[in-house]
Parts: structure tokens; sequence; C-alpha cells
């Protein structure tokens, strides 16, 4: 099956730059999506159509693509950025649809 | 506003059979896919596959094809998830989402606040 992967955790320093990568052999050809979960939450949409922002979702939060990565970039990373980030994709197939494997950012 | 509004937690013995609810409101509940995601306790996001009210067509990813079923009834606007026979595994958190635009399959941009099923003997 289909996987997406990510690195499991990640730390920033508050004001600083982080870059959350997900790697999967459709991305050339399907769009990567990313949302955030705070504890206890539903996720939250902060990139779509590997570069969009929603509305509401704050400048800092960026998306890109090269090749088969996919990347978040969160600039001047705050405390309240401190979540589980996962990434989103299809298979080439149009389904299933895929999570990867989440990237729990601290940030210190 | 868009809601997706989920039934409350759930706590069930092994080999029990369950179904869970998603009531949409706030938009044409028919025009609109709804998807199921599993997250295990401390683990990831698990996309387990959609349905779509209006003619009940359905996608199951291979890893929940056949434990589970989604359906749906348009006349009161709620999508269902159900299991004939209960395992520990199950344990989960259970999100229905939606996504953003009417016939299209993804990303999920409305979520439902989640439902606890709890499998233990």
């Amino acid at each position: 099956s289909y996987e997406l992967t990510q690195p499991p955790s990640m730390s920033v320093s508050p004001g600083q730059t982080t870059r959350i990568t997900c790697s999967g052999d459709t991305l050339p050809k399907k769009y990567a999506f990313w949302y955030q979960q705070k504890s206890g939450q539903a996720p939250v949409l902060v990139i779509y159509d590997d570069n969009k922002r929603p509305s509401g979702i704050p400048e800092r939060f960026s998306g890109s693509t090269s090749g088969t990565m996919a990347t978040l970039t969160i600039s001047g990373a705050r405390v309240e950025d401190e979540a589980d980030y996962y990434c989103y994709s299809q298979d080439t197939s149009g389904n299933p649809w895929v999570f990867g494997g989440g990237t729990k950012l601290t940030v210190l | 506003e868009v809601q997706l509004v989920q039934s409350g937690a759930e706590v069930k013995k092994p080999g029990q059979s369950l179904r869970i609810s998603c009531k949409g409101f706030g938009y044409t509940f028919t025009n609109y896919w709804i998807g199921w995601v599993r997250q295990m306790p401390g683990k990831g996001l698990e996309w387990m596959g959609i349905i779509y009210p209006g003619d009940s067509d359905t996608a199951y990813s291979p890893s929940f094809q056949g434990q589970v079923t989604f359906s749906a009834d348009k006349s009161i606007n709620t999508a269902y998830l159900q299991w004939s026979s209960l395992k520990a595994s199950d344990t989960a958190i259970y999100y229905c989402a939606r996504p953003p635009s009417p016939g299209v399959h993804g990303p999920f941009d409305s979520w439902g606040q989640g439902t606890l099923v709890t499998v233990s003997s």
C-alpha cells in the first residue's frame, strides 16, 4: 500500500524556522496537504494543493514540493504551534487517500 | 456554518456490534462526500474511506475493507460507521470529516468532534 514518510519528531526554538518533510512516490503527480492536530482536538487543514493557505491560517505556515518531497515550513515558530503535523495525499489510482505517520513538533 | 456532530463515546465488549453516527448541519448533505478517519490511542491518523450520501457510493481503504461498513440516511443528514463484531484493536477515536467542495473526495476541511470507541472485556 502507498506510504507517506515523515520524521517522527522535531523540535524548534520560538522564533526560529522549522521545516517538516514528507516523502512519497506520487507527490510529483498528486497534491500534498498538511494538517495540524493539537492535543485532544480534531485536525485542522493548514496547507492545501501543495502551497495554499486556507483562510485563517497564519502566514508563517507555508508549503512547497520538489520531486517526491513535500515540505511544511513554519517561519518564526510560536509556542502555540506545538502540535502533531500530518501530510496527506493520494495514490495514483485516486483512492485511497493516505496520511503520513505524523511529526510531533515541540516548540521550546 | 458547516457542522458535523458525532454520536457520543461508546464502551463495548469484543464480539459486539456497533454503529456510530455523524450528522451534518449547515449544507446540502447529499452533495458532499463524508470520510471516516481512525486514530488509535497515541497513534496517527488513518484514512478509512468515504461515502457519498447522495447515492451511497463508497470507497474503502484496503486496510479497512471488509472490517467496517459505511452507510448514510439522507433523510436525516446522517452518515454511519458500523462494525458487526468488534475487536479490542478497534479501540480508537473515530472522526468523520467533509471536503470543502461538493463532489470531490478531499481533502477534509470540516471535522466532527470525534467519537471514542473503547472495546474491552
